[in-house]
């Protein structure tokens, strides 16, 4: 069975543009999250789908935004690109929700010029 | 806030060696996972768990989780160079929907 995959792999944008990475989870999860991991950090946690709502949210601001599709799959977008926005974005999937494992993508590596 | 705090941070040892990670919280969690995470991937799960006073193996790793859920250790036996990487407790603290990572252990086995 496919894991969970994310597209694209890397990504190189300048400040003030716009992104949007994909996400499809494991076959028969209904649930996605999404994380943001700097270099040498641990993951934070941005955002919790579970069907198609919005079920939880990290510190994150206005600028993150995301939403779950009826196949489950993801999208995370982020406007107004920063320097500081430069990171792997991670996804993760699971069959209902965060009390239990998440499996997580390879994810997508962000750069901001 | 929730936090998961690991220790200790950085961590390089022989090949052979035995060690110890622990994770720990203020916060009560229904459940706490283990990752190990490499260079350009994503966290690989190791174990989830669950119990108060639970201790699960994974071959040369043993897993224990607090009686009162609020911290975790992670104990390798005879380490080797595959086990080097690094290593995040995690889980969502009860009543939350924010899953949280500790601040992760960097290990390396030299040869």
């Amino acid at each position: 069975d496919a894991g969970v995959t994310q597209s694209p792999t890397h990504l190189i944008k300048t400040r003030g543009q716009h992104v949007t990475l994909r996400c499809s989870p494991i076959s028969g999860h209904k649930s996605v999250s999404w994380y943001q991991q700097v270099l040498g950090q641990g993951p934070q946690f941005i955002f919790q789908y579970y069907e198609k709502e919005e079920r939880g949210r990290g510190n994150f601001p206005d600028r993150f935004s995301a939403r779950q599709f009826p196949n489950y799959s993801s999208e995370l977008n982020v406007n107004a690109l920063l320097l500081g926005d430069s990171a792997l974005y991670l996804c993760a999937s699971s069959h209902r929700g965060l009390d239990q494992p998440q499996h997580f993508g390879d994810g997508t590596r962000l750069s901001i010029l | 806030t929730q936090l998961l705090e690991q220790s200790p941070q950085f961590l390089s040892i022989q090949e052979g060696e035995n060690l110890t990670v622990y994770c720990n919280s203020s916060s009560v969690f229904s459940s706490l996972q283990w990752y190990r995470q490499e260079p350009g991937e994503g966290p690989v799960l190791l174990v989830t768990v669950v119990t108060g006073g639970e201790v699960k193996k994974l071959k040369r790793l043993t897993f224990q989780f607090g009686d009162a859920r609020k911290d975790s250790s992670l104990h390798i036996t005879a380490a080797q160079p595959g086990d080097t990487g690094l290593y995040l407790c995690a889980g969502a603290a009860s009543g939350t929907y924010k899953y949280i990572f500790g601040t992760g252990t960097r290990l390396k086995v030299l040869a």
